[in-house]
């Protein structure tokens, strides 16, 4: 099944404690992205990939690291959360941008006290 | 500063009814996209848009663009309670891509 899987789907953390989200697709896409969604703000955009090795800043960015080592996986990397990044994190992917249709994981629910 | 403007933010309609959700932005783009997201759910695709003028139909939805004007339309035509769920647009004029706030909407039997 074609699909975009996240993990942990709902974490709690401190404030301060590193923490990795995984995003993994097999669909063998280019485009991979990291949005966060908050109430009124529909989502921005934390940072995007549009190939191995090529990684871009979205629109919120501050605060968030990422990498793309291989096609299918795209991890987002919190070094040092702060209660202000408590926020429903979405991964996506597509076939290339600008013409397909992202097709976005299930979510990371994340709450930093 | 590209801003994507979604009206109505909320919406509640009766069944049978139809509306328009309209979706502005603010800068050149050549192409949109509209997201549904049930509650609780992920987004999933309804429509890429690719040109000026381009329409796009399923069920009860159809889109459209108007590059010129900036300017998106969603189209419900004799809402059912089904299609109650947050619309999303958004745009990608360099390769990022900005969403709007969102519309909720609710239909009502």
């Amino acid at each position: 099944e074609a699909q975009v899987t996240q993990n942990p789907r709902y974490l709690i953390t401190v404030t301060g404690k590193k923490l990795t989200v995984t995003c993994s697709q097999n669909m063998n896409h280019e485009y991979m992205s990291w949005y966060r969604q908050d109430p009124g703000l529909g989502l921005r955009q934390i940072y995007y990939s549009m190939n191995v090795e090529v990684t871009d800043k979205g629109d919120v960015p501050e605060g968030y690291k990422v990498s793309r080592k291989e096609k299918r996986n795209f991890p987002l990397i919190l070094e040092s959360p702060s209660p202000n990044q408590t926020s429903l994190y979405f991964c996506a992917s597509s076939r290339t941008l600008r013409v397909w249709e992202q097709f976005f994981g299930p979510g990371t629910r994340l709450t930093v006290l | 500063e590209l801003k994507v403007e979604q009206n109505p933010l909320f919406l509640s309609m009766q069944e049978g009814k139809n509306y328009t959700i309209y979706c502005n932005y603010s800068t050149t783009s050549d192409r949109l996209y509209w997201y549904r997201q049930d509650p609780g759910k992920s987004l999933e695709s309804l429509f890429v848009l690719l040109s000026n003028g381009a329409v796009k139909q399923e069920g009860r939805l159809m889109a459209s663009l108007d590059t010129k004007a900036r300017l998106s339309t969603l189209h419900i035509t004799a809402a059912v309670h089904d299609l109650s769920a947050t619309y999303f647009c958004a745009v990608d004029p360099n390769n990022d891509m900005r969403f709007g706030a969102g519309t909720r909407l609710t239909v009502k039997p």
